[in-house]
């Protein structure tokens, strides 16, 4: 069946330094793939998403890429800053036409000062 | 404008009860879905809601069903409770844009079956 697989769990780096998530989805019709953060007890909230038919996206110290071909995409945040730690769950649209979200695990970023 | 809403925030029930969980989405946007979350699980899919239709249905039991009101407004009803459902509850909606449009979630509705 449809699926996300998202890597790794927890990751811990130093204010300042570059963290990267990276996801697998199986569903090769997949053609939408939205980045949430989730603060504690928060909701998720959107930070980025990509299109199958874009391979880059940035928005300032945040990217995402995005391989088709070996069905991976990641995120990327540049000079992470305490304010960064959260869960982050990668997504993807399970099929065309409707607002099915397959969802990865998630990753816990720590950022230490 | 107003954000997605849903009613209520906590509920504590008792195994073999059933309850029902509320979502108002954003004003104009006519689908709303639905999703478990537990630690270590992410986010599961539960059912999608486009126009009061059905649209997809994830892998859970019969036990948890949903509807969608005229005004766009869901209700989500898990019969029987089972210790294993308990959970944070989130709805999400989304526009008319298609494929791609932002969903925005809910704060969640946190069921603690005891």
């Amino acid at each position: 069946g449809e699926n996300v697989e998202q890597h790794p769990s927890t990751l811990s780096v130093q204010e300042g330094d570059s963290a990267v998530i990276k996801c697998t989805y199986s569903d090769s019709a997949s053609n939408y793939f939205p980045w949430y953060k989730q603060e504690l007890g928060k909701r998720p909230q959107l930070i980025i998403d990509i299109r199958s038919n874009v391979g880059e996206k940035k928005d300032q110290r945040i990217a995402v890429t995005l391989n088709k071909t070996a069905k991976h995409f990641s995120l990327h945040i540049t000079e992470t800053q305490p304010e960064d730690s959260a869960v982050y769950f990668c997504a993807s649209s399970g099929t065309s036409g409707t607002y099915k979200y397959i969802f990865g695990t998630g990753t816990r970023l720590k950022v230490l000062a | 404008k107003a954000g997605v809403t849903q009613t209520p925030r906590y509920l504590i029930k008792t195994r073999g009860q059933q309850v029902t969980l509320s979502c108002s989405p954003i004003s104009g946007h006519r689908s709303v879905s639905w999703y478990q979350q537990t630690p270590g699980q992410g986010l599961q899919f539960l059912f999608e809601y486009f126009s009061e239709t059905q649209r997809n249905k994830g892998n859970f039991p019969g036990r948890f069903s949903g509807r969608q009101f005229s005004n766009s407004r869901s209700e989500m009803n898990v019969s029987t409770l089972e210790l294993g459902d308990s959970a944070l509850y989130l709805c999400a909606s989304s526009g008319t844009g298609g494929v791609g449009t932002e969903a925005f979630f809910g704060q969640g509705t946190r069921l603690t079956v005891v």
